[in-house]
């Protein structure tokens, strides 16, 4: 089965930049969105189409992509960026969804 | 801004059923592809299943662990979105959102004896 990889941690001190990668065999054909989950709350989609942000992210939250992997970068990252952060994206055939495992972002 | 709302969770035991919903608003539910999300206890997120829109075939995929016990639908009429869950087990325990970009507040299902 299809699989996306993140490292399970990240720590920044505040006003540093945070970069999350997320790797998968297909990204270079999928695009991927990412969302933020604080303890206690239900997941908010930060990018999508791999660099697009929605209406109301904060412009410090953007998206690349190169080859197989894909980045969240935070600039400027706050306290209240503290979050788990998923990638999410497609298999090849584009007809099954996948997250990967989640990183753990601390602000120190 | 989209919305939505699950609501149907709550205490089944195994082998059980269980029918979720979620109601939209604030887009056009007509055009959208929405999914179940479901995250174990202290665990990450896991795409359950998803249903396209009607005018891109209305079809549902599911997630391997699904084999068959779920069935996504969706009545465009009333922008609501569902998950019928049969033959349920111990580890199907879990909050259930529905997403479509926008996430619900998720509803949670325990499947216990």
């Amino acid at each position: 089965s299809y699989e996306l990889t993140q490292p399970p941690s990240v720590s920044v001190s505040p006003g540093q930049t945070a970069r999350i990668t997320c790797s998968g065999d297909a990204l270079p054909i999928q695009f991927a969105s990412w969302h933020q989950q604080k303890p206690g709350q239900a997941p908010v989609m930060v990018i999508y189409k791999d660099s697009e942000r929605p209406s109301g992210i904060p412009e410090r939250f953007s998206g690349s992509s190169s080859g197989t992997t894909v980045t969240l970068t935070i600039s400027g990252v706050q306290a209240e960026d503290e979050a788990d952060y998923y990638c999410q994206s497609r298999d090849s055939s584009g007809s099954y969804e996948v997250f990967g495992g989640g990183t753990k972002l601390t602000v120190l | 801004e989209g919305h939505l709302v699950e609501s149907g969770g709550g205490l089944v035991k195994p082998g059980g059923s269980l029918t979720l919903s979620c109601a939209a608003s604030g887009f056009t539910f007509i055009n959208a592809w929405m999914s179940w999300v479901r995250q174990a206890p202290g665990k990450g997120l896991e795409w359950v299943g998803r249903i396209k829109s009607k005018s891109d075939g209305g079809t549902a995929d599911y997630a391997a662990f699904v084999k068959g016990r779920f069935t996504v639908s969706r009545d465009d009429s009333k922008n609501t979105l569902y998950l019928q869950m049969n033959s349920l087990k111990p580890e199907d325990t879990a909050v259930y959102y529905c997403s479509s970009g926008y996430w619900g507040q998720g509803t949670l299902v325990t499947v216990s004896s």
